[in-house]
């Protein structure tokens, strides 16, 4: 049961132009969600994250947008650069046992084209 | 701040034998580390939640007797694989617990190879 899903393997786009990454959660209980890039034999690089009170949070080049009803988060990178190209993981996490329970999605491998 | 690192980085050996991998919190102390373990061109799937001081807790389907946790400091846990066999090579990454601007944040490993001929 994957709770947390990339539905897109791969993304290609040119350099300068925006990246959106796209991500779909089944649970309710999720409450924080997240964004981690990560490269071939590297373990995962928090990028951004959002509570599930907000709908939006932007960090320079970085924006989330949170749609609770949908069950729907995006990440939006603009302007898209060749060092963005990685595999970009979506995240969801709830409270378990007194500790937040993270859920990845499948990833999202993106490349910026110069 | 917030590095987790991991040791070895890649692990070759031989059918049957056992593997030790160790993560450390090196800024930080972590109550609570997480071992997950990723399959080429899949996602990062938790295998065990490492608490300081008492016995992990180990997800659906992990084996508990094949993959031993320890979490025997505030900074540093194991995972040891034992009697490992090829089904068994993977990239296991690990995490770490640390609370920040009132959340439960995780910072990552940079994972290890182990490959079991």
């Amino acid at each position: 049961d994957q709770q947390v899903k990339q539905n897109s393997p791969s993304l290609s786009v040119q350099e300068g132009r925006i990246s959106i990454l796209n991500c779909d959660y089944t649970n309710s209980m999720f409450d924080y969600f997240l964004w981690y890039k990560k490269y071939p034999a590297e373990g995962p690089t928090f990028l951004i994250s959002i509570s599930s009170i907000k709908d939006k949070n932007e960090d320079g080049r970085f924006t989330v947008f949170l749609n609770k009803s949908a069950k729907h988060l995006s990440l939006h990178i603009v302007p898209s650069q060749p060092g963005d190209s990685a595999v970009y993981f979506c995240a969801a996490s709830r409270n378990s046992g007194g500790y937040q329970k993270v859920t990845f999605g499948t990833g999202t491998k993106l490349q910026v084209i110069p | 701040g917030a590095v987790v690192s991991q040791h070895p980085s890649w692990v070759i050996c031989k059918s049957g034998t056992s593997v030790k991998i160790e993560c450390r919190s090196l800024d930080f102390q972590a109550t609570t580390m997480f071992w997950y373990r990723q399959f080429p061109k899949q996602s990062l799937m938790l295998m065990a939640t490492s608490n300081e001081g008492s016995k992990a807790t180990y997800e659906q389907g992990v084996e508990k007797d094949k993959f031993l946790i320890n979490h025997a400091s505030l900074t540093l846990s194991t995972l040891t694989v034992t009697s490992a066999h090829p089904e068994d090579s993977s990239f296991y990454i690990c995490s770490a617990s640390l609370i920040l601007a009132g959340h439960n944040e995780q910072f990552f490993g940079p994972g290890t190879r182990l490959t079991v001929l």
